[in-house]
């Protein structure tokens, strides 16, 4: 069955402070993996995606993250978060073709001066 | 290009009535999709349309819910009646690929806030 766990509901970090968020995924085929945000009261924007090659995925913003297979993960990171990048982040995994995405529960990242 | 555009962005009701949403995909996307927001929760399909033809609707109350892609471009979403538990966002999405072709990405619209009271 397919599923993503984010298993951290809300993270705090100073601003300029380096950044991971976490997700975990199963998937029973080769997954495609997708980091979306969302402002409050805004739709989802495509952070970053993963479809292939190499593990390491640039994105928009500064963050990046890497595709682990061994792990079953693929963790977002930042090194340095603007008060900017408040928001809440999800994971996604989906398959070839138009098929469905699955999403995790989100993590909610506060920025605090 | 212009994004997925959706209206209302806002909708309160009493259980019971009904409420309709609308979502313009962006020009050329082939794939539609309907997604509920529940609080605290990540986005979950409702359905998926491929042009003007359901591709997946599963997960949809269709008791309840019902939508439609006349034409294969816009799309309309339907509650009735409706429910307290279906106080949520709805997001639209589209993409411009279909079935089989390759790796998907989808662009959201600003979703529709719906409050039943």
């Amino acid at each position: 069955a397919q599923s993503v766990t984010q298993p951290d509901i809300h993270i705090t970090v100073s601003e300029g402070a380096s950044l991971e968020l976490r997700c975990n995924y199963s998937y029973g085929a080769t997954p495609y993996l997708f980091w979306y945000v969302q402002s409050p009261g805004q739709g989802l924007q495509l952070l970053l995606k993963y479809f292939s090659g190499d593990t390491l995925v640039q994105g928009i913003k500064g963050f990046e993250a890497e595709f682990k297979r061994s792990q079953s993960s693929f963790n977002l990171r930042k090194p340095s978060v603007h008060w900017s990048d408040a928001a809440e982040y999800f994971c996604a995994v989906g398959g070839r073709g138009a098929n469905n995405l699955f999403f995790g529960t989100g993590t909610r990242l506060t920025v605090i001066p | 290009e212009a994004g997925v555009a959706q209206s209302p962005r806002y909708k309160i009701i009493e259980k019971r009535q009904s409420v309709a949403f609308w979502c313009n995909p962006i020009s050329g996307h082939a794939t539609l999709y309907w997604y509920q927001q529940i609080l605290g929760q990540g986005p979950k399909l409702l359905i998926q349309f491929q042009n003007n033809g359901v591709v997946d609707d599963s997960q949809l109350p269709k008791d309840r819910f019902s939508a439609e892609r006349l034409k294969g471009v816009d799309s309309t979403l339907k509650i009735q009646p409706a429910k307290l538990e279906d106080s949520a966002v709805y997001l639209c999405a589209s993409s411009p690929f279909t079935t089989l072709s390759g790796a998907n990405v989808l662009t959201f619209g600003a979703g529709s806030r719906l409050t039943v009271l």
